[in-house]
């Protein structure tokens, strides 16, 4: 299994410009979820999905969309970066609410 | 989700028991202890949790107190992968996905 991957690594966006984190995992895991890291900082929750075609804002949903249009993906929509929005970005994923999650190894993003 | 309180760093010389302790004073009866590690850059690794038993596996040893109010991470021969970020959160197994992590506990081993 690969687990949860992210592309890209490493981005850099100038402001306004629009663009889409991509995450999927092979562990055909119901719950994905998608969070930021700012430096010193813990991980604040974006957009969480249950299962594919459902999903629910975090604590930090403004200026992200998510869809789930399968259990594998769960991409991350940025509709008009901001210098607000650099940040690093893990996307995890869970079998279910009673199982550990698994963190995939994050996009840096850098909004200029 | 409770609130957990761990030393913001601490050192381990390598080869050593390595123990970080979490206080989780306001834990609910049906919340879980979790722990996870953060190596530099990397995505939150999951080591450990547990409910009220002490737990065991192949990477390290969790002993929570009788009442629950605090616990203790156990790495029992630190190596210098060890180093790290670790965090303990408190969760319930129900309700929304917010996994709260708060600052967590930096921990360097030593060689």
């Amino acid at each position: 299994n690969a687990g949860v991957t992210q592309t890209p690594k490493f981005q850099v966006l100038k402001t306004g410009q629009s663009m889409t984190l991509q995450c999927a995992q092979d562990m055909n895991h119901e719950y994905m979820s998608w969070y930021r890291q700012d430096p010193g900082m813990g991980l604040r929750l974006i957009h969480y999905s249950v299962g594919a075609g459902i999903t629910d804002q975090g604590e930090v949903p403004n200026g992200y969309n998510v869809s789930r249009s399968t259990t594998e993906d769960f991409p991350l929509r940025l509709l008009s970066a901001a210098p607000s929005q650099t940040s690093v970005y893990f996307c995890a994923s869970r079998r279910d609410k009673h199982y550990e999650q698994y963190f995939g190894p994050g996009t840096r993003l850098t909004v200029t | 989700d409770a609130k957990t309180t761990q030393p913001p760093s601490m050192d381990c010389a390598e080869g050593r028991a390595a123990n970080l302790p979490c206080n989780h004073s306001t834990i609910s009866g049906n919340e879980y202890v979790y722990w996870y590690r953060q190596i530099h850059s990397q995505g939150p690794q999951y080591i450990i949790h547990g409910l009220k038993n002490n737990e065991t596996n192949e990477m390290a040893s969790l002993i929570i107190t009788e009442d629950r109010k605090s616990s203790t991470l156990i790495l029992p021969h630190a190596t210098l992968r060890d180093t790290a970020v670790y965090y303990c959160i408190v969760r319930a197994n129900f309700g929304n996905e917010k996994l709260t992590f708060g600052t967590g506990t930096r921990l360097t081993i030593i060689p």
